[in-house]
């Protein structure tokens, strides 16, 4: 069965470095979300994608992070100069057309930032 | 924001019997629902869902119950299993930008099966 994947599993970086998680959606899926949730919250919506361009972001997602799908099957998301508060689960989603609603998540990347 | 409340953080069943997950929402504009389950460490991965034309949706064990004028879904387990011990997500979208409906989710409930 397809999944999503998503690496890496864990990252550990120093505050004010530039982190890049990878994700791989569903070969056919034509949407691509993030999500992260930070540990005992609730999981929070970051940004959609679709047709190469940003499609909805959160107030989360600032000036920061940046998503990108630089070829066919790819797409990652870049925080420039992380924070502390930016230690969380990240979440990759896709979906594949309008006719269908379901969102299929990746296994997560943890970051921590020290 | 709590557009989407489980205001149940645990709950514990016998094996075999019925589990019951519940879950509300205040806004109207979402129009379908999907219920989530998640194990430690890993992603939330989809149970089943509901479109808000429909009031029931059943998959095997699995049966989701929309009530929109309370604005309540459920989640019905039956018979539960332990490995359906995990925490469950309910999540819902709406009429967002066409055809990119962001979703949201509640705090989640973690049931525990025991045997």
């Amino acid at each position: 069965e397809p999944e999503v994947t998503q690496t890496p599993s864990h990252q550990v970086t120093q505050m004010g470095q530039e982190v890049i998680l990878r994700c791989v959606p569903i070969s056919n899926h034509l949407y691509f979300y993030w999500y992260r949730q930070i540990l005992g919250q609730k999981v929070e919506f970051l940004v959609s994608f679709y047709n190469n361009e940003i499609s909805e972001k959160s107030e989360i997602f600032d000036d920061q992070f940046s998503v990108e799908r630089p070829d066919g099957s790819n797409f990652t998301l870049k925080i420039r100069s992380t924070k502390l508060e930016d230690s969380a689960m990240y979440f990759c989603a896709s979906r594949e057309g309008l006719a269908a609603d379901t969102q299929y998540f990746g296994p997560g990347t943890r970051l921590t930032v020290l | 924001d709590q557009q989407v409340k489980q205001n149940s953080p645990s709950l514990s069943v016998q094996e075999g019997r019925i589990s019951i997950l519940n879950c509300d929402y205040t806004n109207s504009m979402f129009d379908y629902f999907l219920w989530y389950k998640k194990y430690p460490a890993e992603g939330p991965t989809f149970l089943i869902s509901i479109s808000s034309i429909k009031d029931k949706n059943e998959d095997g064990r699995f049966t989701v119950f929309l009530n929109k004028s309370a604005k309540h879904l459920s989640l019905h387990i039956v018979p539960s299993q332990p490995g359906d011990s995990a925490v469950y997500f309910c999540a819902a979208s709406g009429l967002s930008n066409f055809g990119n409906e962001k979703l949201t989710f509640g705090t989640g409930t973690r049931l525990t099966i025991i045997p």
